[in-house]
């Protein structure tokens, strides 16, 4: 198994400029997520799925979009990438419904906005 | 969102001490995770616990939620350069999101 896998593994972007974080696994997980991971802030929950078809909020939405067609993959979308948006973004995978949420990352997307 | 304060922040330590981290957050949870991340890798689980006042081992590794599902700590034995990395708490509520703490970036001398 692969786990959870993240495309690319290094982004540059000019402010304004679009693109799409890839990320999919391969665990059948039914819930999926996206951190951003700042210095000094931790980690923070951008958007998140319980189920293909099925989105929600997390934390810091602004500025992202996510779509869930299938359980395997959950793309993250900057429509007009700002400096502010510099970041590490790490996708995540789990069971759903489980009392402890235990959560497999995957290896981040490393982007810079210029 | 619920605040989740790690302490300390840096620790730089030599080889063979102990030390305790803590996590500390206002709202109760009803679970909580610890996470070791090295450099350029995600974060890797090391142990989730559940109940208030319980208390888990991992090898060197003592973790404990507090009796109020606030608060945890881990606590390391005799470090080791292995030990090396950041470690991140996570409250989960719920939701069944998590919440990360803050981190507090380890470094254990030769």
């Amino acid at each position: 198994n692969a786990g959870v896998t993240q495309t690319p593994k290094f982004q540059v972007l000019k402010t304004g400029q679009s693109m799409t974080l890839q990320c999919a696994q391969d665990m059948n997980h039914e819930y999926m997520s996206w951190y951003r991971q700042d210095p000094g802030m931790g980690l923070r929950l951008i958007h998140y799925s319980v189920g293909a078809g099925i989105t929600d909020q997390g934390e810091v939405p602004n500025g992202y979009n996510v779509s869930r067609s299938t359980t395997e993959d959950f793309p993250l979308r900057l429509l007009s990438a700002a400096p502010s948006q510099t970041s590490v973004y790490f996708c995540a995978s789990s069971y759903w419904g489980t009392s402890s949420n235990e959560q497999y990352f995957g290896p981040g997307t490393r982007l810079t906005v210029t | 969102t619920q605040l989740l304060e790690q302490s300390p922040q840096f620790l730089s330590i030599q080889e063979g001490e102990n030390l305790t981290v803590y996590c500390n957050s206002s709202s109760v949870f009803s679970s909580l995770q610890w996470y070791r991340q090295e450099p350029g890798e995600g974060p890797v689980l090391l142990v989730t616990v559940v109940t208030g006042g319980e208390v888990k081992k991992l090898k060197r590794l003592t973790f404990q939620f507090g009796d109020a599902r606030k608060d945890s700590s881990l606590h390391i034995t005799a470090a080791q350069p292995g030990d090396t990395g950041l470690y991140l708490c996570a409250g989960q509520t719920g939701a069944n999101n998590l919440f990360f703490g803050t981190g507090t970036r380890l470094t254990v001398i030769p």
